[in-house]
């Protein structure tokens, strides 16, 4: 089947430490994305890749940092700089080009202890 | 910026009724519209895309229209059911000159259908 496939679904950091979510999609999408969705509130943009090797910040990239290596893979750093990391983190992709549709992994719970 | 907004927060309805979800966004210059379903403690679902030149999407109850002009967009779902209770979101597809595919989000509407 195909899909996105994000682990792991639950995550737990202690202070001061980084911790990567994984991303993986089996699609042959050309673009990835890195959201962030905390209670209450609509998910944020985190930081997008359009292709291999080059990613651009989103909205809310302070503390978070990431890596396009190969087209399947977009994991995504949570840095001890990330002050408030405790959040539901949700990766998707799209085929290239604008007006397509997006699809979404199953998320990573992360949890500062 | 692009503001994207959905009210209610929260819908009630009892099983059978139509439902009728809003989303509202301040910038017409969008290339599409996307409404999503999240279960709890899931990811998101896609449930219809509509691009900007559209006026409406149909799939099976559900019913989607557009309105570009004046920033609105209706998600229609007819005979409701215990099984659509979930949060509802929407999302358009931001217009900038650097880049495609990145949305902006409204914060959802939670909605429960009782039996």
């Amino acid at each position: 089947d195909g899909g996105i496939t994000q682990s792991p679904k639950y995550l737990f950091r202690k202070e001061g430490q980084n911790v990567t979510l994984s991303c993986e999609q089996n699609l042959n999408h050309d673009a990835m994305y890195w959201y962030r969705q905390d209670p209450g509130q609509g998910l944020r943009l985190i930081y997008y890749s359009q292709i291999v090797n080059d990613f651009q910040k989103g909205d809310i990239a302070e503390g978070y940092s990431v890596s396009r290596e190969k087209k399947e893979s977009f994991p995504l750093t949570v840095t001890s700089a990330q002050k408030n990391p405790t959040a539901f983190y949700l990766c998707a992709s799209t085929p290239r080009g604008p007006g397509t549709e997006a699809f979404f992994g199953q998320g990573t719970r992360l949890t500062v202890v | 910026k692009q503001e994207v907004t959905q009210i209610p927060a929260a819908l009630s309805v009892p099983e059978g009724e139509n439902l009728v979800l809003n989303c509202s966004f301040t910038d017409s210059a969008i290339y599409n519209l996307q409404w999503f379903r999240q279960d709890p403690g899931k990811g998101l679902t896609s449930l219809l895309l509509i691009q900007s030149s559209q006026r409406e999407q149909t799939s099976g109850r559900l019913n989607a229209s557009l309105d570009k002009s004046s920033g609105r967009s209706t998600l229609y779902i007819a005979a409701s059911q215990p099984g659509d209770s979930a949060t509802y979101l929407c999302a358009v597809g931001r217009m900038t000159t650097d880049s495609w595919g990145k949305l902006q989000f409204g914060a959802g509407t939670q909605v429960v259908v009782t039996p």
